[in-house]
């Protein structure tokens, strides 16, 4: 069974600039989350999505977005690129069952120049 | 609102001795917990979860952890440290609120070293 892929694995912008992740999940599985990990502020949820639809948020500001696909593939979307957005971003699968554990993809390493 | 606290930045032990990566959670109703580690640049690898049932849960690579609810505490144990076994280690909590969704909520993390 494949795991969670995300692409791609890196990534370097400049400030101003805005960048799409993407995040394939385990086969089956509904619901995608995304965090984001940085030294200083550890692991932070950003949102999820379940059937194409935003279901929990964190606290980001608006230039933080996300869609979900029919197949459950996830996208996030990041714009006007500041240098504290360099973190990495992790996506996470789980399936629709309450108490199942969330799979992680490798994530993506963002580098804002 | 739904925190973790992992009180040690760092744990070092020696090869073949106990480890404890201690963890304490917060959250309003009942709690659905979890262990992750992490290696360098790479994503989270599960370990073990905690939802109802028995208070010691056994997991992969060895590791086991027990769920105290009156300390609120879920602390990740294992009898004999390998060297292989220096990670960073995540202790999660979710709430078990029904469409409460999958959000999780992470400590900051514990380094754990192991020595020869």
């Amino acid at each position: 069974k494949a795991g969670v892929t995300q692409t791609p694995r890196y990534l370097i912008k400049t400030r101003g600039q805005q960048v799409t992740l993407s995040c394939s999940p385990i086969s089956g599985h509904r619901s995608v989350s995304w965090y984001q990990q940085t030294p200083g502020q550890g692991l932070q949820f950003l949102f999820e999505y379940f059937s194409e639809t935003q279901r929990n948020k964190g606290n980001f500001p608006g230039r933080f977005s996300g869609r979900q696909f029919s197949n459950s593939r996830s996208e996030m979307n990041v714009s006007t690129l500041e240098l504290g957005d360099s973190a990495l971003y992790l996506c996470a699968s789980s399936p629709a069952t309450l108490g199942t554990e969330a799979f992680f993809g490798q994530g993506t390493r963002l580098t804002v120049v | 609102a739904q925190s973790v606290a992992q009180p040690e930045d760092q744990v070092n032990v020696a090869e073949g001795n106990p480890l404890t990566v201690k963890c304490t959670y917060s959250v309003s109703g009942n709690p659905y917990l979890f262990w992750y580690v992490q290696y360098p640049n790479r994503g989270l690898q599960f370990l073990l979860k905690y939802i109802t049932g028995d208070n010691l849960v056994k997991g992969s690579y060895g590791f086991e952890a027990e769920f105290n609810k009156s300390q609120t505490s879920f602390h990740l144990k294992k009898p004999s440290a390998l060297v292989s076994d220096s990670a960073l280690y995540f202790c999660a909590v979710r709430d078990a609120v029904t469409g409460g969704g999958n959000k999780l909520t992470f400590g900051t993390g514990t380094q754990l070293k192991v020595e020869l």
